[in-house]
């Protein structure tokens, strides 16, 4: 089925340890973002991305890192977690004509001990 | 963007029409308004938007007052399934998508049996 797919759907990590979460989409959308959801919180924007090779900062960028190198795939990666980091994270895209909103993934729920 | 304010939470009867408020009232001439839901541990779901004109689809239906200043979304038959977490955000529509949604904590919907 067409729509964004996120990788892995759980995550444990000890901190200082890395990882990527993938993000892949299937619907030639050229807008993607990543946002982290924290208990009983709406979702705050980490990253985003209008195109291949263009990568911008949201609200809460710090600790994550993004590149864009192809459409379907933005990537976010966390060089040294924190048990601040705990959270489930949101990939989404959308097309630039924007008309029927954002598709999101199923989410990431990362802790980090 | 506008700021949009929202009760934090409304119940209503299953089979009944929910009724979902909105409060935008620093709403610019160009800002649109979106409606977003979340059902428990997925990600957000787009259900709708306007600019001034009441719009309608297969899942609800968006009522904007002439002012713009405030809006409603309605649920005409709430199911069960319906209990989520509503969002009503307010943003351009086009050449806005680099930035992403802005989250407020939403209304969380409960449907009775």
């Amino acid at each position: 089925n067409a729509g964004v797919t996120q990788t892995p759907k759980f995550q444990v990590l000890k901190t200082g340890q890395s990882m990527t979460l993938q993000c892949a989409q299937d619907m030639n959308h050229e807008y993607m973002s990543w946002y982290r959801q924290d208990p009983g919180m709406g979702l705050r924007l980490i990253h985003y991305s209008v195109g291949a090779g263009i990568t911008d900062q949201g609200e809460v960028p710090n600790g994550y890192n993004v590149s864009r190198s192809t459409t379907e795939d933005f990537p976010l990666r966390l060089l040294s977690a924190a048990p601040s980091q705990t959270s489930v994270y949101f990939c989404a895209s959308i097309s630039r004509g924007r008309l029927y909103g954002y598709t999101f993934g199923s989410g990431t729920r990362l802790t980090v001990v | 963007d506008a700021k949009t304010t929202q009760p934090p939470s409304m119940d209503c009867a299953e089979g009944r029409a929910a009724n979902l408020p909105c409060n935008h009232s620093t709403i610019s001439g160009n800002e649109y308004v979106y409606w977003y839901r979340q059902i428990h541990s997925q990600g957000p779901q787009y259900i709708i938007h306007g600019l001034k004109n009441n719009e309608t689809n297969e899942m609800a239906s968006l009522i904007i007052t002439e002012d713009r200043k405030s809006s409603t979304l309605i649920l005409p038959h709430a199911t069960l399934r319906d209990t989520a977490v509503y969002y009503c955000i307010v943003r351009v529509a086009d050449g806005g998508g680099a930035d992403g949604l802005t989250f407020g904590k939403g209304t969380h919907l409960i449907i009775q049996p």
